[in-house]
């Protein structure tokens, strides 16, 4: 079963910040938060990810509650392109050879409209 | 770099018959995963292989099977396919030593 909790669709206008929230209540101190996006009928496309301090990349920013308890993921400036689901994931590091498996929830709906 | 691949992109099968998909792993990645992803529900992990060898599985039956290649391409086999199988099939690749998983585009099974 998936670790996490994420609302089933969000809206956000084209130009404006997309702020996906993510519940992860049972995280472990070793898990990380992953976060990782399908267009449609697309493979899942990999965005950020984080321990316990902020992150950012061009694609996103991640921000990380202090308890580790939830997460929010940060699209600055939402195009119609980043209509997509976003899933959040909680996960161990991997190691050489280490089990990969990725726990998929039901992820957020994001619809950018113009 | 090349990413990862996946053929064929679409394939339709009648229910009692067997399949074989195939997967090309990013440049550098030693494990490949398999997941089904059913239509409006998140990817569900199926095994992972690693240096030709699985070293992980998901809840699914034995019909599903898998191959690693020495130059780390997969295959996946399903034998004896039911209707519940029509689904989107993803294979992701790692390095083993990275937090990253890297999907092809998928192939979609219908079993009619």
């Amino acid at each position: 079963d998936a670790k996490t909790t994420q609302p089933p669709s969000m809206d956000c206008a084209e130009g404006r910040a997309a702020n996906l929230p993510c519940n992860h209540s049972t995280i472990s101190g070793n898990e990380y938060v992953y976060w990782y996006r399908q267009i449609h009928s697309q493979g899942p496309q990999y965005i950020i990810h984080g321990l316990k301090n902020n992150e950012t990349n061009e694609m996103a920013s991640l921000i990380i509650t202090e308890d580790r308890k939830s997460s929010t993921l940060i699209l600055p400036h939402a195009t119609l392109r980043d209509t997509a689901v976003y899933y959040c994931i909680v996960r161990v590091a991997l190691f050489s050879g280490g089990y990969n498996k990725l726990i998929f929830g039901a992820g957020t709906r994001l619809a950018v409209h113009p | 770099e090349t990413g990862v691949t996946q053929s064929p992109t679409h394939l339709i099968k009648t229910r009692g018959q067997q399949v074989t998909l195939r997967c090309s792993s990013q440049s550098g990645h030693n494990t490949v995963s398999w997941y089904q992803q059913a239509l409006g529900q998140g990817p569900q992990f199926i095994f992972q292989y690693y240096r030709e060898e699985e070293n992980g599985r998901g809840n699914f039956p034995p019909r599903f099977s898998g191959l690693q290649f020495p130059n780390y391409s997969s295959e996946l086999n399903v034998n004896a396919l039911e209707l519940d199988d029509s689904a989107l099939y993803l294979c992701a690749s790692s390095s083993g030593e990275g937090p990253l998983s890297y999907f092809g585009p998928g192939t979609r099974l219908t079993v009619l």
